[in-house]
């Protein structure tokens, strides 16, 4: 079955970008959409943004001006860059395939197992 | 944005108990509504989609139900296994947003 798993530095330091990398198995990218979510330590869940296999991309506004996710099919990854980080975007930082029927976009499912990131100098 | 709100957001049951959390709606959301479930240091798992489809694998105990702003989730005779924080998230329009959680803890 499918499977994701986020990869990236667990530090970032205030202003700078944080990184994130999610790798795909067991099926291959191409036809899906993908997404990032976060979750505050002690917090709830937050969506951040997804992105269709050919590089179509919505975001939460609160984040659009700071937010970039990127694909690439042929290593069957997508990737999140989120810029001038505070220690408000610390988080553990999961990546999901997001479902849905033909008419609309919903669920998210599978889940990586999420990567905490401290924002802190 | 649409706004979720979840009551209560914490639970006392025991084993065997009939559980039954809410989840509501600034604006109808018509039948977009999923529920997950989170144990401690993990990620949230799919339970419910397009408010009343179980997902494969997820035990028949757990229904979903509602339209419009107001849906439930409902867990007919609590495992131990179920003892865990429950998220509803609407799919209607993005911003995609969920709920603020219920944490259901043993008795």
């Amino acid at each position: 079955q499918v499977q994701l798993q986020e990869s990236g530095p667990g530090l970032v330091k205030p202003s700078e970008t944080l990184s994130l990398t999610c790798t795909v198995s067991g099926g291959s990218i191409s036809s899906y959409y993908l997404g990032w979510i976060r979750q505050p330590p002690g917090k709830g869940l937050d969506w951040i943004g997804y992105i269709y296999y050919s590089g179509t991309t919505n975001y939460n506004p609160s984040l659009k001006s700071r937010v970039t996710i990127s694909v690439d099919t042929s290593k069957n990854q997508f990737s999140l860059k989120l810029s001038s980080v505070t220690a408000a975007d610390t988080a553990v930082y999961y990546c999901a395939r997001l479902r849905g029927t033909s008419s609309s976009l919903g669920w998210f499912d599978p889940w990586g197992q999420g990567t905490l990131v401290t924002v802190s100098s | 944005d649409i706004q979720m709100t979840q009551s209560p957001s914490s639970l006392s049951a025991s084993v065997g108990d009939r559980v039954t959390i809410t989840c509501r709606a600034s604006q109808s959301i018509i039948s977009y509504l999923n529920w997950y479930q989170q144990k401690p240091g993990k990620a949230p798992k799919l339970l419910i989609y397009t408010a009343s489809s179980l997902q494969s694998g997820v035990p028949s105990r757990f229904s979903g139900s509602g339209s419009g702003t107001d849906f439930t989730l409902t867990i007919s005779s609590l495992q131990p296994e179920d003892f865990a924080a429950y998220y509803c998230q609407q799919s209607y329009s993005t911003p995609f947003t969920f709920g603020q959680g219920t944490k259901l803890e043993i008795k």
